[in-house]
């Protein structure tokens, strides 16, 4: 079965830092883009980032409000996925979903992200 | 950045009604638009990919259309587990943006 299964979210306090894991299971990890998309309680989806596959550049882009202070990394060797949260902010609290872009065909050609984790609950707050 | 302009915002609508959902890119964007399914304490879930490909497992009532700057979402017979908020997302370029979400509601 294809999972995503995030976990490390939890209560910190402005200005601290935390990270994020999303690990990888029933697909070749190490083939796939992936994303972290977050939700602002009430709000909408928020996409924050994305990592592309070695063979591709292994780069990552960020969304501007988090550029500079989100890191994302991905650990092949272990089917991980990694969100290093740096300088966090109040309107940094959100769930945060990791994601893969579907790894075939039009899938693929038009990143469309298949497969979301559940989710973990990041609370940035004194 | 490309903005995305999702309408309505909300809808009350019944059992077995026809839906309509559109979506409107500040830039043309071909067929980079995907359409999501949320229910709260849920992940999303993957509808429709490049603009009208229907994701695998998705139900036959549910179908996207558009080209450019201009989609839609149809849902030709609503069903009670319809109830959610959809979200467009261009992945035309980075960064991806959403809508800003139309909550489907019951009438």
């Amino acid at each position: 079965e294809v999972q995503l299964v995030e976990s490390g979210g939890g209560l910190v306090k402005p200005g601290g830092s935390l990270r994020l894991s999303c690990a990888a299971s029933g697909f070749t990890f190490s083939n796939a883009w992936m994303n972290w998309v977050r939700q602002v309680p009430g709000k909408g989806l928020e996409w924050v980032g994305q990592i592309k596959r070695k063979t591709d550049g292994g780069t990552a882009d960020y969304a501007a409000p988090v550029r500079g202070r989100f890191t994302i990394s991905r650990d092949d060797a272990k089917n991980t996925l990694y969100l290093q949260m740096n300088s966090l902010k109040i309107e940094d609290t959100a769930v945060y979903y990791c994601t893969r872009r579907g790894g075939t065909g039009l899938m693929s050609y038009y990143h469309a992200m298949d497969v979301w984790g559940q989710g973990t609950t990041v609370t940035v707050s004194s | 950045d490309i903005q995305m302009t999702q309408s309505p915002s909300s809808l009350s609508a019944s059992v077995g009604d026809r839906v309509t959902i559109t979506c409107r890119t500040s830039q043309n964007i071909g067929f980079y638009l995907n359409w999501f399914q949320h229910k709260p304490g849920k992940a999303p879930n993957l509808l429709i990919y490049g603009a009208a490909n229907l994701q695998s497992g998705v139900p036959s009532r549910f179908s996207g259309s558009g080209s450019g700057t201009d989609f839609t979402l149809t849902i030709s017979s609503l069903q009670p587990e319809d109830f959610a908020t959809y979200y467009c997302q261009q992945s035309y370029n980075t960064p991806r943006t959403f809508g800003q979400g139309t909550k489907v509601e019951i009438k």
